[in-house]
């Protein structure tokens, strides 16, 4: 099976930097994506990495080590609109078109 | 405009009726999807279709079922037999290579 972890809540404030942690558990995968999830909306996705290292797409970028089963989402310049959720979520080799997701964390931009 | 629809947003059932979700999508994706998402939960997959008169069993499918008639098209039955349907259910699809998946509005079910 696959399992994630990640964090419940990261509280954080307009402007600053804020990156949020994933590890997982799989045997084995072919990538790992985020995606960003308002209050009582849809998810939306935000990035994918299928290999190690560092994608950027304007304020945010993501992350992928698979030696230490690690990713991470980082958020820039922080904006009032990016409080929501944020799910880390695999993509395994059993069932191949499917995601397994982490159970979100909740991100609080203060002024 | 490209999209997957969802309807109702809201919907209230009885305990012990079957109730059927509706999800219709444009994009011509062949793999559909569908999550239930309980609160401060992640998404967690019920049944998903590759193709068209094809679909299979997700982590949570007991007490659920789907039908895979059209490309478009994916409903979902939630039935009696499921102890716990009040959820938010969300649709979603995805194209090759299965990289990125689009959801829909969503569907907020309450069983009274």
């Amino acid at each position: 099976g696959q399992s994630l972890e990640q964090p419940s809540e990261v509280t954080a404030v307009e402007g600053a930097i804020v990156q949020i942690n994933c590890t997982y558990q799989t045997s084995g995968f072919y990538g790992l994506s985020w995606y960003q999830q308002h209050d009582g909306g849809a998810p939306t996705f935000l990035s994918y990495n299928g290999l190690d290292g560092l994608e950027e797409t304007g304020r945010f970028s993501s992350f992928l080590s698979r030696s230490d089963s690690y990713g991470y989402l980082l958020l820039q310049e922080l904006q009032m609109k990016d409080s929501a959720s944020y799910f880390c979520a695999v993509r395994g080799w059993s069932g191949y078109s499917t995601l397994t997701f982490g159970k979100g964390t909740m991100l609080l931009v203060s002024p | 405009d490209g999209g997957i629809t969802q309807s109702p947003k809201y919907l209230f059932r009885k305990e012990g009726q079957n109730v059927t979700l509706s999800c219709e999508q444009n994009l011509n994706h062949d793999a559909m999807y569908w999550y239930r998402q309980d609160p401060g939960q992640g998404l967690r997959l019920i049944y998903y279709s590759q193709i068209v008169n094809d679909f299979q069993k997700g982590d949570i499918a007991e007490g659920y079922s789907v039908s895979r008639e059209k490309k478009e098209s994916f409903p979902l039955t939630v039935t009696s037999a499921q102890k716990n349907p009040t959820a938010f259910y969300l649709c979603a699809s995805s194209p090759p290579p299965y990289n990125e998946q689009f959801f829909g509005p969503g569907t907020r079910l309450t069983v009274l």
